[in-house]
């Protein structure tokens, strides 16, 4: 299984209100992402979770809370949004290697993104 | 840090025309470099990777060589089709000092072919 799933695929809320996006892998890939999407730009990476725990926030605004249950799941927790937070939300799964020689080597699965609209 | 430089577009080709996507970077040691595609409404697919200098990715008549001497990863293929039509990302895998790695995205070609 080489897939990464997303649910929902598309989500519409309003500014008050308290939503969640689930992403599931079963690679046993022990690094997953969320990254944001804006039309037109590259994904900007939001958070990484490296063996359950947390390893990078780049900064995101607290009404976006991650939470990694386990290996295999990862959730973003919405609260309070704002229209301009309307994009495509991506997760991404990678093994997460490192060669012998040190060099990097972060091959990501993607899954297929949440649109989710801000009203 | 590290950087992905890619050449943006948008590029309209005709079916079966010769296709580049300039894509350089600037990196600490030597990274692993992709190429992912997306297609309308769907998320991001590795279309193909190198991992070491001179190494040439290939998937689906797609072709990128890594060339650490130019520090390029340009993306070709011979005839393209009109199912080639997407937004396709350079990208090279980064290790920062402290953290998991990541990658660090180019900005994007958005490429159509025309019948």
């Amino acid at each position: 299984d080489t897939e990464v799933t997303q649910t929902p695929k598309h989500l519409v809320m309003g500014m008050t209100n308290k939503k969640s996006l689930k992403c599931e892998q079963h690679m046993g890939h022990r690094a997953m992402y969320w990254y944001k999407q804006k039309a037109k730009k590259p994904p900007e990476l939001m958070f990484v979770y490296s063996y359950e725990k947390l390893s990078i926030n780049e900064s995101v605004p607290s009404r976006f809370s991650p939470e990694c249950p386990n290996s295999s799941l990862l959730n973003l927790h919405l609260h309070a949004l704002q229209p301009e937070d309307s994009a495509l939300y991506l997760c991404a799964s990678s093994q997460d290697l490192v060669w012998p020689d040190g060099s990097s080597y972060n091959e990501q699965f993607f899954g297929p993104g949440t649109r989710l609209t801000v009203l | 840090g590290d950087s992905v430089t890619q050449m943006e577009g948008p590029v309209t080709l005709s079916e079966e025309a010769f296709l580049t996507i300039n894509c350089t970077y600037t990196a600490t040691g030597y990274p692993s470099l992709f190429w992912y595609v997306q297609y309308p409404g769907e998320g991001l697919q590795l279309l193909l990777k190198a991992t070491k200098a001179d190494d040439k990715g290939s998937n689906k008549g797609f072709e990128a060589t890594y060339r650490k001497e130019t520090t390029s990863f340009h993306l070709e293929k011979g005839s393209v089709q009109v199912s080639d039509s997407a937004v396709y990302f350079c990208a090279l895998s980064s290790k920062p000092l402290q953290g998991a790695q990541k990658l660090v995205f180019g900005q994007g070609t958005r490429l159509t072919i025309n019948p």
